[in-house]
């Protein structure tokens, strides 16, 4: 079956640690999304790559980084740096052709304690 | 700048019609989106309208544009408890391909 995979699904880390979450996709998609989520906001965009080895900053990338190095895979790390860690974390994969649409994972819920 | 706006709750009784509305900035968008996210979960996409279309429908789902006034809405007729869920209207940006993504109407089903 064809998909996005994120893991783990929940996440604990304590302050000031590093921390990766893990996007897969196997639909042949060449852009790939992270977003984040807090209660009562829309998604935001944190980084984007639209092909292997390049990628973009999103309107909140400070404290983040990401790297792309397979079509496959698109990791986003969570940095020491990041002030508010605490969210959910989206990621998405985007079909070049009909709608343009976005493929949703199902989510990483990061508690930095 | 880019801004897409819509209420945050809806609450309807099971059998009735829901709207949920969204008004958006970028005159540019080439499609605009309805999503719809359930407890803990990622999207889903639950359909979409070309910029030059006025209305799409699809099954119990009924989408409005109106491009002079950048409104959209979507109407979910004889809504289900199933239906409870967070909906997120989004527009494309040129850049990249990126989604600019409202809030979020969270809709509230009651038996």
């Amino acid at each position: 079956d064809g998909g996005i995979t994120q893991s783990p699904k929940y996440l604990f880390r304590k302050e000031g640690q590093n921390v990766t979450l893990s996007c897969e996709q196997n639909l042949n998609h060449d852009a790939m999304y992270w977003y984040r989520q807090d209660p009562g906001q829309g998604l935001r965009l944190i980084y984007y790559s639209q092909i292997v080895n390049d990628f973009q900053k999103g309107d909140i990338a400070e404290g983040y980084s990401v790297s792309r190095e397979k079509k496959e895979s698109f990791p986003l790390t969570v940095t020491s740096a990041q002030k508010n860690p605490t969210a959910f974390y989206l990621c998405a994969s985007r079909h070049s052709g009909r709608a343009d649409e976005q493929f949703f994972g199902p989510g990483t819920r990061l508690t930095v304690l | 700048g880019e801004d897409v706006e819509q209420s945050l709750f809806l609450s309807v009784r099971e059998g009735d019609s829901s709207v949920i509305n969204c008004t958006y900035t970028d005159s540019s968008s080439t499609y605009l989106y309805w999503y719809k996210q359930e407890p803990g979960a990622g999207l889903q996409l639950l359909t979409y309208i070309f910029s030059n279309m006025d209305m799409k429908q699809d099954q119990r789902l009924t989408v409005l544009l109106n491009k002079k006034d950048k409104h959209l809405s979507l109407r979910i007729a004889d809504t289900q408890t199933g239906d409870s869920a967070i909906y997120f209207c989004a527009e494309t940006h040129s850049e990249g391909g990126k989604l600019i993504f409202g809030q979020g109407t969270e809709l509230s089903v009651k038996p």
